[in-house]
């Protein structure tokens, strides 16, 4: 009972770098988000998408792209990572059709140095 | 544009008692849903709660209760006879309902509030 699974859990990078988080959910759910937490300001949409093939804009999407391939695949990309994206980054799919509840994963924690 | 307001940062308790952890929102929407989380020290987000606009009658979950107040937008949350197991961050958040729903997962978070409770 996995739900859903973010990796990697911890990463350092230096400013420039790019790296990809995903994120892996089993419950067959449409919707799937990424979201970034920051001390002191509750947590802010990044990208979210309603299905395989699209993407959206949420609040805070500049400097990210995310793609959807596949519906349990959720990634989100940083292609010149840069130090105010130093942040905890969670992904959450929808439960749409029964609860309306958000399922969230467990975090990855992004430093950039 | 939609807003969350947590005016506590931080609560401070001593077990047993109870706490009440404020909630006021803005939204231009007649649909909307509201939510509670929690964020224990171990970091993930673990769902509490989910009220729907139309929806006012009051929610008790054990130790936990929900007031949700439409005149003034506000909808709060009590935890009666707190235990050192309840500290965390807490979050209220609000999202709209969208074309055909398509918002539900679209949340607007509050800045949250450190619930402390002491031995």
């Amino acid at each position: 009972n996995a739900g859903v699974t973010q990796t990697p859990k911890f990463r350092v990078l230096k400013t420039g770098q790019s790296m990809t988080l995903l994120c892996a959910q089993d419950m067959n759910h449409e919707y799937m988000y990424w979201y970034r937490q920051d001390p002191g300001m509750g947590l802010r949409l990044i990208h979210y998408s309603v299905g395989e093939g699209t993407t959206a804009k949420g609040e805070v999407p500049d400097g990210y792209n995310v793609s959807r391939l596949k519906k349990q695949n959720f990634l989100l990309g940083l292609e010149s990572a840069a130090p105010s994206q130093t942040s905890v980054y969670f992904c959450a799919s929808l439960d749409r059709a029964n609860t309306g509840e958000l399922f969230f994963g467990e975090g990855s924690r992004l430093t950039v140095l | 544009a939609q807003k969350v307001t947590q005016a506590q940062t931080e609560i401070s308790v001593v077990e047993k008692e109870d706490v009440t952890l404020d909630c006021v929102y803005e939204t231009r929407d007649t649909t909307y849903y509201l939510f509670w989380y929690k964020q224990p020290p171990s970091g993930e987000l673990v769902f509490l709660i989910r009220r729907n606009s139309f929806d006012e009658q009051n929610e008790i979950s054990g130790r936990y209760s929900w007031n949700f107040q439409k005149s003034t937008s506000s909808f709060n949350f009590t935890i009666t006879a707190s235990q050192v197991v309840d500290s965390a961050v807490y979050f209220c958040a609000l999202s709209d309902y969208g074309a055909g729903g398509t918002s539900y997962g679209k949340l607007t978070f509050g800045q949250g509030t450190i619930l402390t409770v002491h031995p």
